[in-house]
């Protein structure tokens, strides 16, 4: 049982190239989420997803995009990265989205835009 | 808005030296849960506090929920090296009415 996985672990990317990260859950879990987090500001939720085929934006969708195609995966989307983009990157699950529910985090992407 | 503030953003400390961090609300939280982030690593769920003045211990770690339930604070008593990282407090609120983490305290703790 891995848990939350992470693909890949560090990347760096150059202005205006395109990339994605992976996310796999092994909880069948229906909620997932993408953070971003930034020195001094926490985390701060990207996109979200409630189930197979649906996603919904957060606080920071803007420079994004999320695919929720299996249940048990949810990609995020740079299309032309820019150097605010720079961060750690965190996806993380839970098995519902109640105000109760716990969320596992996977061991993030570190991202790098130069 | 809400808002939530989490006080201090950074705390160094010597071993065996008792440290708190508070997490302030400008409106009432329905829950508030607590995250553990080790230097590197992920954030990891400690526990979720959700009654009026609610107290609850994990050995060394004594999380309160304050009666107006608009504040909380994690106390750790006697610091080890072990507790060194940010800690997060996280509530469910805003447009998206999804967790939102505040901005943590970083602990420092010197052997």
């Amino acid at each position: 049982n891995a848990g939350v996985t992470q693909t890949p672990k560090f990347r760096v990317l150059k202005t205006g190239q395109s990339m994605t990260l992976l996310c796999a859950q092994d909880m069948n879990h229906e909620y997932m989420y993408w953070y971003r987090q930034d020195p001094g500001m926490g985390l701060r939720l990207i996109h979200y997803s409630v189930g197979e085929g649906t996603t919904a934006k957060g606080e920071v969708p803007d420079g994004y995009n999320v695919s929720r195609l299996k249940k048990q995966n949810f990609l995020l989307g740079l299309e032309s990265a820019a150097p605010s983009q720079t961060s750690v990157y965190f996806c993380a699950s839970s098995s519902t989205g109640t105000r109760s529910e716990t969320q596992y985090f996977g061991p993030g992407t570190r991202l790098l835009v130069l | 808005g809400q808002q939530v503030m989490q006080i201090p953003q950074y705390q160094h400390v010597q071993e065996g030296e008792d440290f708190t961090t508070y997490c302030n609300s400008s409106t009432t939280l329905s829950n508030i849960q607590w995250y553990k982030q080790r230097p590197g690593g992920h954030p990891v769920f400690l526990i979720q506090l959700v009654k009026s003045g609610e107290v609850k211990k994990q050995k060394r770690l004594t999380f309160q929920f304050g009666e107006a339930k608009k504040n909380s604070s994690l106390h750790i008593t006697a610091t080890q090296t072990t507790d060194v990282g940010t800690y997060f407090c996280a509530y469910y609120g805003g447009a998206t009415n999804k967790l939102i983490f505040g901005t943590g305290t970083l602990l420092a703790v010197q052997p």
